[in-house]
């Protein structure tokens, strides 16, 4: 039973690049949590996507999207990269009830 | 203020110790709460979730005081395996889970 997959694992890019990472869920679940862990921070709640529809969003600009495709995995998109959104990324998927999440390894995102 | 607040630490603790942290969390509707392990640049993993009436697995134990808005975790006879950050993570209602910055705890043989 695979677990949580996201790819790449690092990414490099310059300021204003436009980025996008990739998830697949944990086999079962059809709910995709998006994370920006900053170092020496919590992971910080982006967004969450359930049958294809953005359902609940943090404090995140515009810049950061999302989507979320039929076979449930999902993607996110970040726009006009700043130094600052140097980061972790990480998704966790869940089941509908989403109470127990399941992370994978993350996308390790350097802006320079 | 923060949503979910925790002591960063270090927590430097000998093998054999007992240590206990603990998590403030300002909002008065969460519904359900968890402990995280993030081991260093890894991703988080489920360590336990945290009951109203308590609850264990193995050497470590959760409590919920929700008249106080806080969270616990007791470590006992502390294994070096044991060395990582522990966060703290509260549910909105399904939708939205807020992390604390975590707790760090290094274990010494």
């Amino acid at each position: 039973d695979a677990g949580v997959t996201q790819s790449p694992t690092h990414l490099i890019k310059t300021r204003g690049q436009q980025v996008t990472l990739r998830c697949s869920p944990k086999s079962g679940h059809d709910t995709v949590s998006w994370y920006q862990q900053a170092l020496g921070q919590g992971p910080q709640f982006i967004f969450q996507y359930y049958e294809e529809e953005e359902r609940q969003r943090g404090n995140f600009p515009d810049r950061f999207s999302g989507h979320q495709f039929p076979n449930y995995s999902s993607e996110l998109n970040v726009n006009a990269l700043l130094l600052g959104d140097s980061a972790l990324y990480l998704c966790a998927s869940s089941n509908p009830l989403g109470n127990e999440q399941f992370f994978g390894p993350g996308t390790r995102l350097t802006v320079l | 203020r923060k949503e979910v607040e925790q002591d960063p630490g270090p927590f430097n603790v000998p093998e054999g110790a007992t240590v206990a942290f603990n998590c403030t969390y300002s909002n008065s509707a969460s519904q359900s709460f968890f402990w995280y392990r993030q081991d260093c640049r890894k991703e988080p993993k489920l360590l336990m979730s945290v009951y109203s009436s308590g609850n264990e697995d193995g050497r470590f134990t959760a409590q919920l005081n929700r008249a106080s808005q806080y969270i616990s975790l007791l470590i006992r006879d502390s294994k070096l395996s044991d060395s990582a950050t522990y966060l703290c993570v509260v549910n909105l209602g399904g939708f939205k889970t807020i992390f604390g910055a975590g707790t760090r705890l290094f274990v010494k043989a």
